[in-house]
């Protein structure tokens, strides 16, 4: 079984600029999340898909944007990169079924620099 | 609205020491309630999770956690720390949605001198 991978593993990029982030999720799993972690901070809740729809947005503008695939990857797409968004990418999976909130998988993250 | 505070954000223990990380959520709804470890340069990694069953939760690594609802805890243990077990670890609440998402802590960071 594979897990949930990320792509790329660090990308560096300058203010103003478009950045593309990809993920894979784990076989099986419908559902996609993706999180910002700062340096020195816990995971913040980006937006999350299931089934290709968003079903879920954090605290963050609007030139933050995704995409999920009918294969169930994602696309984490940010526009006109600011300083503070230099940070570690998170996406995880998890297959959504109603009831308990089943386990999310995380990858290992793609870390952003913006300069 | 769900939150989660981690008290410590570094936590030192000596090798073969009692290992003991607090966490305290506030949730106005019955809580779901997860312990993240985040190794140096790698993604999140699940210890245990408490899904509203038994209120004692073993973990891998030998961890294990304790709901308190009284108390809104939910501290991570282990009694012997190993040098492996350095890292950083992460509390995270969600709702019982089916769609809920996590709310993180900001993170101890556990040193373990030998």
């Amino acid at each position: 079984e594979t897990g949930v991978t990320q792509s790329p593993t660090h990308l560096i990029k300058t203010r103003g600029q478009q950045v593309t982030l990809r993920c894979s999720s784990q076989s099986g799993h419908n559902t996609v999340s993706w999180y910002q972690q700062a340096l020195g901070q816990g995971p913040q809740f980006i937006f999350q898909y299931y089934r290709e729809e968003e079903n879920g947005r954090g605290n963050f503008p609007p030139r933050f944007s995704g995409l999920q695939f009918p294969n169930y990857s994602s696309e984490l797409n940010v526009n006109a990169l600011e300083l503070d968004d230099s940070a570690l990418y998170l996406c995880a999976s998890r297959q959504t079924s109603g009831g308990v909130p089943d386990t999310q998988y995380f990858g290992p993250g793609t870390r952003l620099t913006v300069l | 609205a769900q939150s989660v505070t981690q008290l410590g954000s570094h936590v030192s223990v000596s090798e073969g020491a009692l290992v003991l990380l607090r966490c305290n959520y506030s949730s106005s709804v019955p809580p779901y309630l997860f312990w993240y470890v985040q190794y140096p340069n790698q993604g999140l990694q699940l210890l245990l999770k408490y899904t509203s069953a038994a209120t004692l939760v073993k973990g891998i690594n030998g961890f294990e956690a304790e709901f308190k609802k009284s108390e809104t805890s939910f501290h991570l243990t282990k009694p012997s720390a190993h040098m492996s077990d350095a890292a950083e670890y992460f509390c995270a609440v969600s709702s019982n949605s089916g769609y809920s998402t996590l709310t993180f802590g900001k993170g101890t960071m556990l040193l373990v001198s030998p």
